[in-house]
């Protein structure tokens, strides 16, 4: 079956920080790779995706992320943090031919100091 | 505008009662989800529909039954709610049914006492 697994629980960091959020998931196939980010109290909404090409995405607020094949890894990063990008974070894979069926990452809690 | 509107958005309950979950989406999109989030924000599927026709049905429990009236509305119910169905139930749709590029709602927060 399908996994996502999202290496980090919870990350505290000062503004100004630099962040990547550790992301693999277990398929040999074509995927469809996805960033989701819930900030307290609120839904779900796309930071960026990743379904063919250039393996380096830009998305929302100056997050990007990487797909790297060969490790089924796509990390998300983003240079300086706000203390507006304190949320929750998830990675989401979708497999080819199941109906836009997400799987998603037990989810990373970042918390920014200001 | 809302694109994708659930109600209502917090629901509290006794167990053994029955309550649905209505869901509207007016992004003109064809498929749309149920998923549950838990007490660690672990998300999963529930239901799709893509155009009123069930496409995926996840190990759920018959007590969850989803109805879809039009290709706007996905409503959930669920009979006979249980302690362990406390949870925020969040609704999503899709422009297609292949991408897994969703829009979600604000989420329904069911508390069952």
């Amino acid at each position: 079956a399908q996994s996502v697994s999202q290496h980090n629980h919870h990350v505290i960091l000062s503004e100004a920080a630099s962040l990547e959020l550790g992301c693999n998931y277990s398929y040999g196939g074509t995927v469809n790779l996805f960033w989701y980010v819930q900030y307290p109290g609120q839904h779900l909404q796309l930071l960026l995706k990743y379904f063919s090409g250039d393996p380096l995405v830009k998305g929302i607020k100056g997050f990007e992320a990487e797909f790297i094949k060969s490790k089924f890894s796509f990390n998300l990063r983003k240079p300086s943090v706000q203390w507006s990008d304190t949320a929750e974070y998830f990675c989401a894979v979708s497999v080819y031919n199941q109906g836009g069926k997400l799987i998603f990452g037990q989810g990373t809690e970042l918390s920014v100091k200001p | 505008d809302t694109a994708v509107s659930q109600t209502p958005k917090y629901l509290v309950t006794q167990m053994g009662n029955d309550k649905s979950i209505k869901c509207e989406q007016n992004l003109g999109h064809d498929t749309m989800y149920w998923y549950k989030q838990d007490s660690k924000k672990f998300l999963k599927i529930m239901f799709s529909y893509n155009n009123k026709e069930l496409i995926i049905n996840e190990t759920v429990p018959n007590r969850f039954s989803p109805k879809s009236p039009d290709k706007a509305h996905l409503n959930l119910h669920i009979n006979s709610l249980e302690l362990g169905d406390s949870a925020v139930y969040f609704c999503a749709s899709s422009p297609s049914s292949g991408t897994g590029e969703l829009f979600f709602g604000e989420g329904s927060r069911l508390t069952v006492l």
